[in-house]
């Protein structure tokens, strides 16, 4: 049962445009969403976060919206670079008995077209 | 900056055998996880540790075990190892933020 889903496995966009990656969840009780980048042979790295009671939040050219009445986030890159092709994964976070873990979606694969 | 560091990059391994991936981290955290990583199915949660002999199931914990004698160390052990269980091994740490270590590719055969 995927708790959280990336329903697009990839994306291309042409260098330059805005590049926008959409998580769905299902689980109420998450209260942190994070978006993470990796590269191949690389672990994920943090990029951009979002309280459950914010709806946006914006880091350079990162912005991550958060639609709790549809369990729905997105990620805007704008404007997309060639540095940015990697995989991305949305995670949240819930927390039970003071410890807390992330569960993460499938990913998806961004390329940025030069 | 945090570092995890897992021993092994790349591994070939044999059905049946018994498998030890090492992860140790640098800063002193209490919280440290184990993730497989495989197609299609993004990161998903096989351990995971908030302190020292704690341990506590994750998604996915059948054909694992976990280890942990020293805060800084945080062990995934296979017990016997199956083609199945050949995948992209990440652990994590966490402090403020989570920080990964680079992986380990496992493969059985």
């Amino acid at each position: 049962d995927q708790q959280v889903k990336q329903n697009s496995p990839s994306l291309s966009v042409q260098e330059g445009r805005i590049s926008i990656l959409n998580c769905d969840y299902t689980n109420s009780m998450f209260d942190y969403f994070l978006w993470y980048k990796k590269y191949p042979a690389e672990g994920p790295t943090f990029l951009i976060s979002i309280s459950s009671i914010k709806d946006k939040n914006e880091d350079g050219r990162f912005t991550v919206f958060l639609n709790k009445s549809a369990k729905h986030l997105s990620l805007h890159i704008v404007p997309s670079q060639p540095g940015d092709s990697a995989v991305y994964f949305c995670a949240a976070r819930a927390r039970s008995f003071g410890n807390e873990k992330l569960t993460f979606g499938t990913g998806t694969r961004l390329t940025i077209i030069p | 900056d945090v570092k995890v560091t897992q021993s092994s990059r790349y591994l070939v391994k044999r059905t049946g055998e018994k498998v030890f991936l090492e992860c140790v981290q640098d800063m002193d955290h209490e919280n440290m996880f184990w993730y497989r990583q495989d197609p299609g199915l993004g990161l998903r949660l096989i351990y995971f540790s908030y302190d020292v002999k704690m341990k506590e199931k994750g998604d996915i914990p059948e054909g694992y075990s976990v280890s942990r004698e020293k805060k800084e160390r945080f062990s995934l052990i296979l017990e016997s190892a199956s083609t199945n269980q050949t995948s992209m091994y990440l652990c994590a740490s966490r402090g403020y933020g989570y920080t990964f270590g680079s992986g380990t590719r496992l493969t059985v055969v």
